[in-house]
């Protein structure tokens, strides 16, 4: 069965370093994401990407947060400078074209500890 | 907005069926969706149902959808101890970018043996 992969799966940072976390979507998704799970809350939208660029971003998602899919196969998120708020499970998810948009396969997850 | 609530915890044992209980806000939701996640593992899709579906069955999954009350159940039947884990409810609006979905806050089913 394909898979999303992640990695890191854990990274510890301090507060104000870069962090960049990487995913290997399925091979032949068309649309990415990224999700966040701060522990014990919701799982968050942050970001989708489609055809190179952002589609849709929340409000969590400012310019500290940015996405990239350099080479055709990775997809990063990068955060600039940590603050401790951001330490979080991170989850990247991909899905198909058309019909298939609407389901999503997630990752298992880049857990970033800020501190 | 959108808002999606759930149950906090479940306990059952293990045989007997579980339900996992949401409520949604948004009428214009097109997508719902059951997640499970497991300890220290990602999200994995289980199900999800289209809005103008009342059910869907899938081997020992039920889904039920109540669109008046904004209602939606996962029924487990014969619940095992693999099925110990986090159950998240989320929904998509008609609307919105094919991933951006609402989650509830999940549901903890503990089954104990």
């Amino acid at each position: 069965e394909p898979e999303v992969t992640q990695t890191p799966s854990h990274q510890v940072t301090q507060m104000g370093q870069e962090v960049i976390l990487r995913c290997v979507p399925i091979s032949n998704h068309l649309y990415f994401y990224w999700y966040r799970q701060i522990l014990g809350q919701k799982v968050e939208f942050l970001v989708s990407f489609y055809n190179n660029e952002i589609s849709e971003k929340s409000e969590i998602f400012d310019d500290q947060f940015s996405v990239e899919r350099p080479d055709g196969s990775n997809f990063t998120l990068k955060i600039r400078s940590t603050k401790l708020e951001d330490s979080a499970m991170y989850f990247c998810a991909s899905s198909a074209g058309g019909a298939g948009a609407n389901v999503l396969t997630f990752g298992a997850g880049s857990r970033l500890t800020v501190l | 907005g959108e808002d999606v609530e759930q149950s906090l915890f479940l306990s059952v044992r293990e045989g007997d069926s579980s339900v996992i209980n949401c409520t949604y806000t948004d009428s214009s939701s097109t997508y719902l969706y059951w997640y499970k996640q497991e300890p220290g593992a990602g999200l994995q899709l289980l199900t999800y149902i289209f809005s103008n579906m009342d059910m869907k069955q899938d081997q020992r999954l039920t889904v039920l959808l109540n669109k008046k009350d904004k209602h939606l159940s996962l029924r487990i039947a014969d619940t095992q101890t693999g099925d110990s884990a986090i159950y998240f409810c989320a929904e998509k609006r008609w609307d919105t970018n094919a991933g951006k979905s609402t989650f509830g806050d999940g549901t903890t089913l503990t089954v104990k043996p």
